[in-house]
């Protein structure tokens, strides 16, 4: 079945900036979405399309793609980002829906 | 505005079913495709099925193809997810979700929680 893997963890400093990366044959095809989760609730997407963000999400999130490989950056990290960040996409045919294992960021 | 509610978790049996239900207000609910996604304990979120907003496509996930059967009922705006032949690695937050065309997963129920165990 399809996969899209990235780093279990991410470290910054606030102010910094954090990058966290997602890789998938599929992602040149298929649109990926990032999902910030923090302790016990449920998730919020942060960027869609690869590239385009929520109304409501502050302008520090962007979102990049080159080849295989999607970035989430956070720029000027906050303490309020530090969470848990989901990659999620489709495989090739667009059918089956995938989540990454999920990037902790800590900020420092 | 949108809500997606949850019921139906507990505490199951290995072996057993279990029905969950998303009740959805706030929007068109004939309108959206809706999924559900799982979060094991301590774990990464999980893809777990989808069903078009008409009824008429329906996909899972590996780990649940052949167990689990998603279903809709679009006259009482509600989701379910009938969950057969229960297994320790089920047990999990089960989420609804409803899919916004290439806007992704905009809204979220709050979780209900299965826990198989004997």
């Amino acid at each position: 079945s399809y996969e899209v893997t990235q780093p279990p963890s991410v470290s910054v400093s606030p102010g910094q900036t954090a990058r966290i990366t997602c890789s998938g044959d599929a992602l040149p095809k298929q649109y990926a979405y990032w999902y910030q989760q923090k302790s016990g609730l449920a998730p919020v997407v942060v960027i869609y399309k690869d590239t385009e963000r929520p109304s409501g999400i502050p302008e520090r999130f962007s979102g990049s793609i080159s080849g295989t490989t999607v970035t989430l950056t956070i720029s000027g990290v906050q303490a309020e980002d530090e969470a848990d960040y989901y990659c999620q996409s489709a495989d090739s045919s667009g059918t089956y829906r995938v989540f990454g294992g999920g990037t902790k960021l800590t900020v420092l | 505005q949108v809500q997606l509610v949850e019921s139906g978790g507990g505490v199951v049996q290995p072996g057993r079913s279990l029905r969950l239900s998303c009740a959805a207000s706030g929007f068109t609910f004939s309108s959206y495709s809706l999924h559900w996604v799982r979060q094991a304990p301590g774990k990464g979120l999980e893809w777990v099925a989808f069903m078009s907003y008409d009824g008429i496509n329906k996909y899972y996930a590996d780990s649940v193809k052949g167990r689990f059967t998603i279903s809709r009922d679009n006259s009482k705006n509600t989701l379910y997810l009938q969950m057969n032949s229960l297994r320790g690695d089920d047990t999990a937050v089960y989420y609804c979700t409803r899919e916004a065309r290439d806007y992704g997963y905009d809204f979220w129920g709050q979780g209900t929680l299965v826990t198989v165990s004997s």
